[in-house]
């Protein structure tokens, strides 16, 4: 069965970097593209980055274009994100999700089909 | 602050039916693209409810319904029960982002 299981929970001060890590197993690693989507609290779920798994192309939401780079090492199917020049707003809990995508009446359309357990990254110094 | 707005909260009683709104604009759902729908229970992950405005994956019940009209998608339960107490979200995609993927701002559901 597909499971993604993620790195543990993660306290940094404010500037630093921060690294999280979602191993993917039960599925061909390279054939679904991977997200990251976070979700701070008590707000909804904000898409940040995705990687095509075969290639390691990127694609990265505007917001946080510049400070988060996603990377994915094939030979563990490991997908990893980094955040840099953390500060207390980026408190939230960080999601791998995986992309499916579907063929409908508008064309191609992707949504998120199996999440990660979660990785909860607190800032505060 | 999301370009999809869903209201805050709804509630019925168990065995009612109840809906959720996602308004966007053209450059979203009313662009054409597809509506997505989660479910996310207390502290856990979002579950894929229904993809492509109005499919349920496999292990979804058929309570669960999605639709879509211009510049809206709406979900709707019926014969609502304890279990669906839950926090709801919508997805899809905005032009004006360069296609990125965008989350409603969600909806609380509680069953009285």
């Amino acid at each position: 069965q597909v499971q993604l299981v993620q790195s543990g929970a993660e306290v940094k001060n404010p500037g630093a970097s921060v690294k999280v890590s979602c191993k993917a197993s039960g599925y061909d690693f390279t054939t679904y593209y991977m997200s990251w989507v976070r979700q701070a609290p008590g707000q909804g779920p904000e898409w940040m980055a995705i990687i095509n798994p075969r290639g390691g192309s990127t694609s990265y939401a505007q917001k946080f274009q510049g400070r988060v780079t996603m990377t994915r090492d094939t030979s563990t199917s490991t997908v990893y994100m980094e955040l840099r020049s953390l500060r207390s707003e980026d408190t939230a809990v960080y999601y791998c999700a995986r992309r499916q995508s579907y063929y409908g009446f508008s064309g191609y359309s992707y949504f998120f089909d199996y999440w990660g357990q979660g990785t909860l990254v607190t800032v505060s110094s | 602050q999301s370009v999809l707005t869903q209201p805050p909260s709804v509630s019925g009683a168990p065995g009612q039916r109840v809906t959720i709104s996602c308004t966007g604009s053209n450059s979203n759902i009313g662009a054409g693209y597809d509506v997505h729908w989660y479910q996310q229970l207390p502290g856990t992950a979002p579950k894929l409810l229904i993809y492509g405005d109005s499919n349920r994956p496999s292990g979804v019940p058929d309570r669960f319904s999605g639709s879509k009209s211009g510049t809206s998608a709406s979900l709707a339960i019926t014969g609502l029960q304890a279990e669906d107490e839950a926090d709801y979200y919508c997805q899809s995609h905005d032009r004006s982002l360069g296609g990125a993927y965008v989350f409603g701002t969600g909806t609380k559901v509680t069953v009285l």
